[in-house]
């Protein structure tokens, strides 16, 4: 079974800084994807980025990028010059290639940036 | 109206209330979900649905009732909940495509308290 792992359920960073948001994941299959969601305190999950587990290249989105390491199964999300805006939850999701449509996430983690 | 929209945004229910949640989707998708969110839990599929058809139903007790008239509009009908049934409820879309790059995409949920 698919199992996304969050580690850190809360990070304090100063504005400007850059953070890392650890993500781990277990799955057998060899072909999957990866996603990044952030949820303001309003509810609204936004999709951040996609890491698919055949790309060669580390994703990026302006200033958001996943440090992919297949062979560590991680998927960081990095956030770099962080803004007041980006205080939220972070969750990491996972879906299989093998043509179901369930997203498996983690437990997320809390950012809190401090002016 | 751009996204996947939800209403009511906020819902107080009693036990023998019937009450349903809607969600509306203008990104021109074929799939559509609904999550339940509780606190201190992963974000936990209920419902998938592609071209109006459900296609998996992840063992939701039968006081959820979901109704996907089109591939525009989902709804899910409630009654008699359980205080426990107390959650965020997110529907959300993607294009459907079989591949791991499909992309779902959120409403900005409706907060379910159940008295």
């Amino acid at each position: 079974a698919q199992k996304i792992t969050q580690t850190q359920p809360g990070m304090f960073v100063q504005e400007k800084e850059a953070v890392t948001l650890d993500c781990t994941y277990d799955t057998s299959d060899q072909s999957y994807g990866l996603f990044w969601y952030k949820q303001p305190s309003s509810g609204e999950m936004i999709f951040l980025i996609y890491q698919g587990s055949y790309d060669e290249q580390n994703a990026t989105e302006g200033r958001y990028s996943l440090n992919f390491q297949k062979a560590r199964k991680s998927a960081n999300l990095v956030i770099s010059a962080s803004q007041l805006g980006d205080s939220a939850m972070y969750f990491c999701a996972m879906r299989d290639h093998q043509g179901a449509q369930k997203l498996v996430f983690g437990q997320g983690t809390r950012l809190t940036i401090n002016p | 109206e751009t996204g996947v929209t939800q209403t009511p945004r906020h819902l107080v229910m009693g036990m023998t209330n019937k009450k349903s949640l809607k969600c509306e989707q203008h990104l021109g998708h074929n799939a559509m979900y609904w999550y339940k969110q509780s606190a201190k839990k992963p974000l936990e599929l209920m419902f998938v649905y592609n071209f109006k058809e459900q296609t998996e139903n992840n063992s939701v007790p039968s006081r959820f009732s979901p109704e996907c008239p089109n591939s525009s509009h989902l709804f899910l009908h409630l009654h008699t909940l359980q205080p426990e049934d107390s959650a965020l409820y997110l529907c959300a879309s993607s294009q459907g495509a079989s591949e791991g790059t499909d992309t779902q995409y959120f409403g900005p949920g409706t907060r379910l308290t159940v008295l």
